[in-house]
């Protein structure tokens, strides 16, 4: 089955510890992306990247890393997470100039 | 990266009305997609607009790209509790470009 999967699907964290968020797309897509949504602000892109070692900022990459050693992966790291980083992320892929295949999400609070 | 307003914010209906959810853009948009977000859920792709004066239907919903490609809607007929969600407009991507900015959403609430 086609699918982007997000993992974990929720994840509780202190201030300070490092965490990965992985992604990864079974489709052979060249573009990936990542985004958070927060209530009243909607979705917001964080990073993205266009193929293997090619990634790219997105309107809110503060505190945020990403890497694309490979194409069906795209993790999204906080060196640092600190509780205004508390939200919903998503992992999206496409093929160029097609819809996005959204993942499920991961919920992440930090206290 | 294009900015996008979508209106409402919020809409709540009765079973059985009709509704329209608007999407607007400070730029000509090379097209537009739509989305719909069940709660805590991922985006679900709804529907691809790319030419001026295009209208799509799937089931119940038709959405439309006015010519000058600055402003999408969103409409549904007689809405039923499945339509219940958060409906968000997404920019097609311009040729190389893939910074993607979407719209605010908009949250629907269908009463049975």
């Amino acid at each position: 089955e086609a699918q982007v999967t997000q993992n974990p699907r929720y994840l509780i964290t202190v201030t300070g510890k490092k965490l990965t968020v992985t992604c990864s797309q079974n489709m052979n897509h060249e573009y990936m992306s990542w985004y958070r949504q927060d209530p009243g602000l909607g979705l917001r892109q964080i990073y993205y990247s266009m193929n293997v070692e090619v990634t790219d900022k997105g309107d809110v990459p503060e505190g945020y890393k990403v890497s694309r050693k490979e194409k069906r992966n795209f993790p999204l790291i906080l060196e640092s997470p600190s509780p205004n980083q508390t939200s919903l992320y998503f992992c999206a892929s496409s093929l160029n100039n097609s819809p996005l295949h959204f993942g499920n999400g991961t919920r992440l609070t930090v206290t | 990266s294009q900015e996008l307003e979508q209106s409402p914010q919020s809409l709540i209906v009765q079973e059985g009305k009709n509704l329209t959810i608007n999407c607007t853009s400070s730029k000509t948009l090379y097209g537009l997609y739509w989305y719909k977000q069940k709660y805590g859920e991922g985006l679900i792709f709804l529907m691809m607009l790319q030419k001026g004066g295009e209208e799509k239907s799937h089931e119940k919903i038709t959405a439309k790209l006015d010519e000058k490609k600055q402003q999408s809607s969103l409409h549904i007929t007689a809405s039923q509790p499945s339509h219940a969600g958060i409906y968000l407009c997404g920019p097609s991507p311009s040729g190389s470009a893939r910074q993607l900015t979407f719209g605010s959403g908009t949250q629907l609430t269908v009463l049975p």
